[in-house]
């Protein structure tokens, strides 16, 4: 079993829709939690970066940390045609860039 | 200011060959990490480098190996090249390697072996 478990999709969605992505992990010590962004042939790009449970938001994206039943979520609101690339979550035992991937769900918007 | 540079971008190699891939971080960072990317496994951490030192290794056999120069530029070689060594090889650079968000990736080195 993969520390992070993620649902590859793809996901297929309507112009401003909500858009829901989620992960799962094995490892209780996980403290740091983050959500990337991989357009086509680019590297990972950081959207939401946080250390604690709850909400944070950004603009129209919403990261969400549950320690408790290790879920980590990013909510997309009015998603958009833009917002198509493959959404990656990650985390980190410790203050280190050793991080720890999920296989990343693949989102299109379509207009 | 100048992102993440890896160089080349793309390469072809066969079996038993061994490559060597560069990546140049953003000024003034000083903590370089490498990726593996491929669609079955995501992507999974090789090893980081911070003041020419590594500093953290992931679970990758002794022929993937790595250094880091006084300039911070990094290079990683690949030795003894089998077929499931085909990627994307992603270099990432922050200022000091604390995992405090600001974590930049380049474009890749997409590497096939034949």
């Amino acid at each position: 079993q993969k520390e992070v478990e993620q649902d590859p999709g793809p996901l297929s969605v309507p112009e401003g829709a909500i858009v829901s992505l989620n992960c799962t992990y094995s490892n209780s010590a996980f403290q740091y939690f983050m959500w990337y962004r991989q357009y086509s042939r680019k590297g990972p790009e950081l959207l939401m970066y946080t250390y604690s449970s709850g909400n944070k938001e950004d603009g129209r994206f919403t990261a969400q940390v549950d320690k408790s039943s290790k879920y980590i979520s990013l909510f997309i609101r009015d998603s958009q045609p833009s917002d198509s690339a493959t959404y990656l979550c990650a985390m980190s035992l410790y203050n280190t860039d050793k991080l720890i991937f999920g296989t990343g769900t693949r989102l299109q918007v379509f207009p | 200011k100048a992102g993440v540079t890896q160089t080349p971008r793309y390469l072809i190699k066969t079996r038993g060959q061994q490559v060597t891939l560069s990546c140049s971080p953003i000024s003034g960072h000083r903590s370089v990490s490498w990726y593996q990317q491929t669609p079955g496994q995501g992507l999974q951490f090789l090893f980081e480098y911070f003041s020419e030192t590594q500093r953290n290794k992931g679970n990758f056999p002794g022929r993937f190996s790595g250094r880091q120069f006084s300039n911070s530029r990094s290079e990683m070689n690949v030795s003894t090249l089998e077929l499931g060594d085909s990627a994307l090889y992603l270099c990432a650079s922050s200022l000091v390697g604390l995992n405090t968000g600001e974590l930049f990736f380049g474009e890749g080195s997409r590497l096939t072996v034949l």
